[in-house]
């Protein structure tokens, strides 16, 4: 299948700091979708990008989609306690048969030291 | 409050036995899919719905089950469980490229 290449895989950050990680992929995507998850749930949808060069912001998030469509970057500013947890990246293609599929990434396990 | 809803949260099954992890949903989606969780290899696609009465494979779908009689409804069944099926379980619908996740199911297998 499809391979998303997330890093890094951890990492341990002071409170305030800002943090910033990547996925790329040897396939173009149509989307870019970024996720993060809490200890005992399911993934919660942060930031879509729809758009090659389209940066977004949500909050403290900002996430880009690759001009190449083959990667996307996520920074978290000024991260706080609560930010800890695993971020996703996910990619879609569209193709017939398989409308909506998302290819995930390995996962960013996030921790805020205060 | 509308969303998805996955039963059991925890599941120990010894090997050979037969369960159904069930799902379901409030939200009319017609794309329905489950994947499951492992460390260090983020979610991978088992099986996905695009409407009820049609079901297809994704990345891992030996060793599991689906059917869709509803929109509603998409369980997950494993007929003969083996260790290598311990795993997080995580269902999902969604609108358009906008998915919504339940909250897992850990199941182990011995």
């Amino acid at each position: 299948g499809q391979q998303l290449n997330q890093s890094p895989q951890s990492m341990f950050i002071q409170e305030g700091e800002d943090v910033s990680m990547n996925c790329t992929s040897s396939s173009i995507f149509n989307t870019w979708l970024w996720y993060k998850q809490d200890p005992g749930e399911g993934p919660v949808l942060l930031i879509a990008l729809y758009k090659a060069g389209e940066l977004t912001s949500n909050g403290r998030l900002t996430a880009q989609f690759g001009i190449t469509r083959k990667d996307s970057f996520l920074n978290i500013s000024a991260s706080i306690p609560s930010d800890v947890g695993i971020y996703f990246c996910a990619g879609q293609q569209i193709s017939s048969g398989s409308a909506r599929q998302l290819t995930f990434g390995s996962g960013t396990q996030l921790t805020v030291l205060p | 409050n509308a969303g998805v809803t996955q039963t059991p949260k925890f599941q120990v099954l010894k090997t050979g036995q037969s369960m159904t992890l069930q799902c379901a949903q409030d939200m009319n989606h017609e794309y329905m899919s489950w994947y499951r969780q492992d460390p260090g290899m983020g979610l991978r696609l088992i099986h996905y719905s695009v409407g009820a009465g049609i079901t297809d494979q994704g990345e891992v779908p030996n060793g599991y089950n689906v059917s869709r009689s509803t929109t509603e409804d998409f369980p997950l069944r494993l007929l003969s469980a083996a260790p290598s099926q311990t795993s997080v379980y995580f269902c999902a619908s969604s609108f358009g490229n906008l998915y919504t996740f339940g909250s897992g199911t850990r199941l182990t297998v011995v």
